[in-house]
């Protein structure tokens, strides 16, 4: 079965930069969730989209933003890059028509920041 | 504020016994409970949910228990395998389509 994918895996940014991080949830999904995952830290919820919309949003920072384009793939910009924003970022798709809308995982982005 | 709380950071068990991992929650308006294991350098891989309306979901090995109550679920693996060692988080959530949140995780080893 398709899962979510989630690219680049790993990406090296410098102080200051930007960066990129792009998601594809599993077809037919309809509501894509970011989360950010600390060094020996639980995830922690960024934002989500559900038809392209934004539906909620947690402790992202204002240098952060996102969208969810027509093909249903989201992306999370990342501007004025701190060493404090290395961490994994996991992305997650569900379907709301699925009775239980559990949410799936991609295999992360570790954006590590110099 | 630790709104989903699994106190016991790790957690070994012999091939073969019952692993039970513990999961405690505050916030009375969650809904629906989802377990979820980790290996290092992958995303959480879903395990096994429960609703708020049941106390029970047996999926094979895997059995969640949830005491509404006492706001506190439990995974049940039976028989442990040396492949169930990784690092497990209970989530919550309060409705359909709404964030999860995650307990700190409990790092199970199964020793053959």
């Amino acid at each position: 079965a398709a899962g979510v994918i989630q690219s680049p895996r790993h990406l090296i940014k410098e102080k200051r930069e930007t960066a990129t991080l792009k998601c594809y949830p599993i077809p037919r999904h309809d509501t894509v969730y970011w989360y950010q995952q600390g060094p020996g830290q639980d995830p922690q919820f960024l934002i989500s989209f559900y038809e392209k919309m934004q539906s909620d949003k947690g402790s992202i920072p204002d240098r952060f933003s996102a969208q969810q384009f027509s093909d249903y793939h989201s992306e999370l910009n990342m501007s004025s890059l701190e060493l404090g924003d290395s961490a994994l970022y996991f992305c997650a798709s569900s379907s709301r028509d699925s009775g239980t809308d559990t949410q799936y995982f991609g295999p992360g982005t570790r954006l590590t920041v110099l | 504020d630790q709104q989903v709380k699994q106190n016991s950071p790790s957690l070994s068990v012999q091939e073969g016994r019952i692993s039970i991992l513990n999961c405690d929650y505050t916030n009375s308006m969650f809904d629906y409970f989802l377990w979820y294991k980790k290996y290092p350098a992958e995303g959480p891989t879903f395990l096994i949910s429960i609703s708020s309306i049941k106390d029970k979901n047996e999926d094979g090995r895997f059995t969640v228990f949830l005491n509404k109550s006492a706001k506190h679920l439990s995974l049940h693996i039976v028989p442990s395998q040396p492949g169930d060692s990784a690092v497990y988080f209970c989530a919550a959530r309060e409705t359909s389509g709404s964030r999860l949140t995650f307990g700190e995780g409990t790092q199970l080893t199964v020793n053959p």
